[in-house]
């Protein structure tokens, strides 16, 4: 009983560094979404896509990227790692974009930038 | 801006204590909303939601909100906390319109039970 799955849990990168927080989900949904939750914060939405091959920014997209080759992975990408990119991510899935839809959330990657 | 507002950032009780978090949004218009709830350690949970209907919501673990309309409100209760209840709530928001409709969350209440 998998759900949405997140690597690595926690990383620790240098300032310029770049790497892949890679999420995947078993529950065939086609909508994921990338989250990162700051201190005292609300999640803020980084990127979602609605189905394999369909990207789409979200609230605070800069310096991420994503890529959706398939409907169970949603990898985010840092480039250019910069201190204000240490947060916590989450990945999510829903079945669709509907509220009756809730999202389930993966346990987290905690990433210091250094 | 659009915004969910959660206005304790951190509650302490006593097992056995009523608890109530605030939370206020301010969106016109029609909106789902949603409580989530993380535990230590886990990720976030599902809590409970309100759509359209009774505007209290029962949810888990003996959870429920009223939605009030005139105030942009959706508080979170429960009259008896339990230690298990310790975790961090969130408080979300979907404004429903046509396109994406995302999620916005505000920003959290960490509760403390303390046995």
């Amino acid at each position: 009983n998998a759900g949405v799955t997140q690597t690595p849990k926690f990383r620790i990168l240098k300032i310029g560094q770049s790497m892949t927080l890679q999420c995947t989900q078993d529950m065939n949904h086609n909508y994921m979404y990338w989250y990162r939750q700051d201190p005292g914060m609300g999640l803020k939405l980084i990127y979602y896509s609605v189905g394999a091959g369909i990207t789409d920014k979200g609230e605070v997209p800069n310096g991420y990227n994503v890529s959706r080759s398939t409907t169970e992975d949603f990898p985010l990408r840092l480039e250019l790692a910069a201190p204000s990119q240490t947060s916590v991510y989450f990945c999510a899935s829903s079945s669709s974009g509907s509220s009756n839809q809730p999202q389930h959330f993966g346990d987290g990657t905690r990433l210091s930038i250094l | 801006a659009q915004s969910v507002s959660q206005h304790n950032h951190h509650v302490i009780l006593s097992e056995a204590a009523s608890l109530e978090l605030g939370c206020n949004y301010s969106y016109g218009g029609t909106v789902n909303l949603f409580w989530y709830v993380q535990y230590p350690g886990q990720h976030l949970q599902l809590l409970l939601k309100y759509f359209s209907g009774d505007p209290l919501v029962k949810g888990i673990k003996g959870f429920e909100a009223e939605f009030i309309k005139s105030k942009f409100s959706f508080n979170l209760r429960k009259p008896s906390v339990q230690w298990s209840d310790t975790a961090e709530y969130f408080c979300a928001v979907k404004k429903l319109n046509t396109g994406f409709q995302k999620l916005v969350f505000g920003t959290g209440t960490r509760l403390l039970v303390s046995p």
